[in-house]
């Protein structure tokens, strides 16, 4: 199993250009996450999905945008990218059952992006 | 809303000895399950152990432990008999059990093994 693969791993972008942040993975998980992690600090969750078209913002949503056409990708979208965003980009998924059983959270390797 | 309070920045711990990472946290909700995170200077994100806020028994994983003190509102993790690779960020996280079920992190505690 690949698990959560994230791509690229790094990334360097200029202010103002857009990029989108892949994330796919192969465990027919229905609920996935982006997280972003600054320099020292813990992760905050930027936006999540429960399943297949479903997606919802999280504590720091401004100046991103997801989709969840199918249930294995989940991409995040950078637009006029700032300095700001300079981040480690973290996807996540998890596998809830409808009475509540979870199985625990997979987390891709990341994606170092710097905004110059 | 649900918040994580990790109070060490930083320790340091002699190899072969036991370390306690603090972690505290807030809720208003009755379900909810408490994880600890290991990243290593690499940066991914490792699953170390977890508690349900229902389960009567401090978890273990091998060399770690939970210590789970509801009423205090505490999952602290123990480390026992620290080897130099435990050296990494250490997160305590909590899922609030609701519509996305979604991970809130703390802000880490740096461990450092010496030898």
């Amino acid at each position: 199993n690949a698990g959560v693969t994230q791509t690229p791993k790094f990334r360097i972008l200029k202010i103002g250009q857009s990029m989108t942040l892949q994330c796919a993975q192969d465990m027919n998980h229905n609920y996935m996450y982006w997280y972003r992690q600054d320099p020292g600090m813990g992760l905050k969750l930027i936006y999540y999905s429960v399943g297949a078209g479903i997606t919802d913002k999280g504590e720091v949503p401004n100046g991103y945008n997801v989709s969840r056409s199918t249930t294995e990708d989940f991409p995040l979208r950078l637009e006029l990218a700032a300095p700001s965003q300079t981040s480690v980009y973290f996807c996540a998924s998890s596998y809830y059952t409808r009475t509540g059983q979870n199985y625990g959270y997979t987390f891709g390797s990341g994606t170092r992006l710097t905004v110059v | 809303a649900q918040k994580i309070t990790q109070t060490q920045p930083g320790m340091f711990v002699q190899e072969k000895e036991a370390v306690t990472l603090d972690c505290t946290y807030d809720t208003s909700d009755q379900s909810y399950g408490l994880f600890w995170y290991k990243q290593p200077s690499s940066g991914e994100m490792i699953f170390l152990i977890y508690q349900g806020s229902y389960d009567e028994q401090n978890a273990t994983e091998g060399r770690y432990s939970l210590n789970f003190q509801k009423a205090r509102k505490s999952a602290n993790l123990v480390i026992s008999a620290s080897q130099l690779g435990d050296s990494a960020m250490y997160f305590c996280a909590m899922r609030a059990d609701g519509y996305g079920n979604k991970l809130v992190f703390g802000a880490g505690t740096i461990l450092r093994v010496k030898s």
